[in-house]
């Protein structure tokens, strides 16, 4: 089954600054591949996702890339924000619907 | 849109009592899933409806698990008899219809103590 491992564990940035979470995958059919956040006592919330057929997506501060030769992409959040602390999750998923998941990275953003 | 509900959202539980988890889909998506969530083993999928029909029930840990979908509205998870290793925040997430996969929106959650 689809393997996918994400790193760091945890990440500490100043305000303002940029963070970057990594994620390699296992299987070379998965084509698809969302981030969903968690804030501390509520549900993943999808914030971003992109499909194989692209290699970068972005949605104001935040962005992913894709590179499907090596197995991996990345979540990019520039600007960072007291409100964008929390754990986030990569995931991935071929051409159906099982969602593997990363073990999160717990984000903190300091003042 | 009101979202996926789940109830209840907490439950505190004696081992070997019967639990029920219930959910409800956002109206319109044909697919439902259930996951449990761990510090020890993060996200995992338990059990997959499509059309009301279960279709990879794989994740399900064991026979004291199972899972219902009787109708486009409405799912339960129960575990009978319950474990303290059963404890856990038990999410229900759906996803519309179409060629997947498509983005799986989840519900609060439902924590769930089992002492």
């Amino acid at each position: 089954g689809e393997n996918v491992e994400q790193h760091p564990s945890t990440l500490s940035v100043q305000e303002g600054d940029s963070a970057v979470i990594k994620c390699t995958y296992s299987d070379s059919a998965s084509n698809y591949f969302p981030w969903y956040k968690q804030e501390l006592g509520k549900r993943p919330q999808l914030i971003i996702d992109i499909r194989s057929n692209v290699g970068e997506k972005k949605d104001q501060r935040i962005a992913v890339t894709l590179n499907k030769t090596a197995k991996h992409f990345s979540l990019h959040i520039t600007e960072t924000q007291p409100e964008d602390s929390a754990v986030y999750f990569c995931a991935a998923s071929r051409a159906d619907y099982k969602l593997s998941f990363g073990a999160g990275t717990t984000v903190t953003v300091r003042a | 849109d009101a979202g996926v509900i789940q109830s209840p959202r907490h439950e505190v539980t004696e081992m070997g009592q019967e639990v029920t988890l219930r959910c409800k889909p956002i109206s319109g998506h044909n697919s439902l899933f259930w996951y449990r969530q761990t510090m020890m083993r993060g996200l995992e999928l338990l059990i997959y409806f499509n059309n009301n029909v279960p279709i990879d029930d794989s994740g399900m840990p064991e026979d004291r698990f199972s899972a219902k979908m009787p109708n486009a509205s409405f799912s339960t998870l129960k575990i009978q008899p319950s474990e303290p290793r059963d404890s856990a925040v038990y999410f229900c997430a759906s996803s519309p219809i179409g060629t997947g996969p498509y983005e799986q929106y989840f519900g609060p959650g439902t924590r769930l103590t089992v002492t």
